[in-house]
C-alpha cells in the first residue's frame, strides 16, 4: 500500500532562517505532487505541485521554493523565514483523489 | 474571478439525523469534484469523488450529489454520530486534471 511521509512534525524557526521540509512516498510510481499551507482558521491553500521530476509548477508567488530531486521525493524550501510563512504544511500525492502526509506545523518566531 | 463556496459557519446536529454540506462553486468546470474529512492538527482524509457525468454517489452512510448546473455538490451523511464531527472539505480540479482547489471547509458537530 501507499504511505506518505513527512518531517519534521513540528519546527520552531526564527525569522530570516531557511527551511527544508520533505516529503516522500513509497508504494507508487510517477504520482502527482502537491505542497499546501493552511494557516490558522483558513482553507487549505496550494503552493506547489509537480507532475514528475524536475517539473515544479508554482501558484503563489512568495519566498517559497519547491523541487522534486526524485520521483517519490518532494521538498519545499526557504531562503529566509517570514512571520506570515507560520503554519501546517502538508504534502498530499494524487491519483485524481488525494493522499495527505500528517503535516508539519511550522512556527516562525 | 473562480470561488469555491462552503458554509464557513459550524453546523450542529442531533445524533441520528442527517446532516448536508453544500458546496458551490463559480468560474470552475470541473471534471471532478471530491470530498475530504479534517480533524484538528491532521491532514485531510479523502472520502468520495464525483465526476461531472455524475449525478450521485453513495459509500456507506455518505452521499454526494453533483449538480453541473447548478455548479453545486451536496455531501449528506446519514444517521449521524459524533464521531463525525469534524470538517469537511469539498475540493475540485482546476486549470487541467492535475490541479485540485480546496474550499475552506464546513465545520460539523454531531450532538449526542
Amino acid at each position: 500500500s501507499q504511505t506518505i511521509h513527512q518531517w519534521p512534525a513540528t519546527l520552531v524557526q526564527p525569522v530570516g532562517s531557511p527551511l527544508s521540509l520533505e516529503c516522500t512516498v513509497e508504494g507508487t510510481s510517477n504520482p502527482n505532487l502537491y505542497w499546501y499551507r493552511q494557516a490558522a482558521g483558513r482553507g487549505l491553500q496550494l503552493l506547489f505541485y509537480s507532475v514528475g521530476i524536475g517539473q515544479i509548477s508554482s501558484e503563489v508567488p512568495q519566498n517559497l521554493s519547491a523541487s522534486r530531486p526524485q520521483d517519490r521525493q518532494f521538498i519545499l524550501s526557504s531562503k529566509k523565514l517570514l512571520l506570515s510563512d507560520s503554519g501546517f504544511y502538508l504534502c498530499a500525492w494524487s491519483v485524481g483523489e488525494q493522499y495527505f502526509g500528517p503535516g508539519t506545523r511550522l512556527t516562525v518566531t | 474571478s473562480q470561488k469555491i463556496e462552503q458554509n464557513s459557519e459550524a453546523l450542529n446536529i442531533q445524533e441520528g439525523k442527517t446532516a448536508t454540506l453544500t458546496c458551490n462553486y463559480t468560474n470552475y468546470s470541473p471534471a471532478y469534484l471530491q470530498w475530504y474529512r479534517q480533524d484538528p492538527g491532521r491532514g485531510p482524509v479523502f472520502l468520495l469523488l464525483i465526476r461531472e457525468n455524475e449525478k450521485e454517489k453513495r459509500k456507506e452512510r455518505l452521499k454526494v450529489t453533483f449538480d453541473t448546473t447548478l455548479k453545486q455538490s451536496l455531501f449528506h451523511i446519514t444517521a449521524s454520530q459524533p464521531a463525525d464531527s469534524a470538517t469537511y472539505l469539498c475540493a475540485l480540479n482546476s486549470g487541467g486534471y492535475q490541479k485540485v482547489t480546496f474550499g475552506i471547509g464546513t465545520k460539523l458537530q454531531v450532538i449526542p
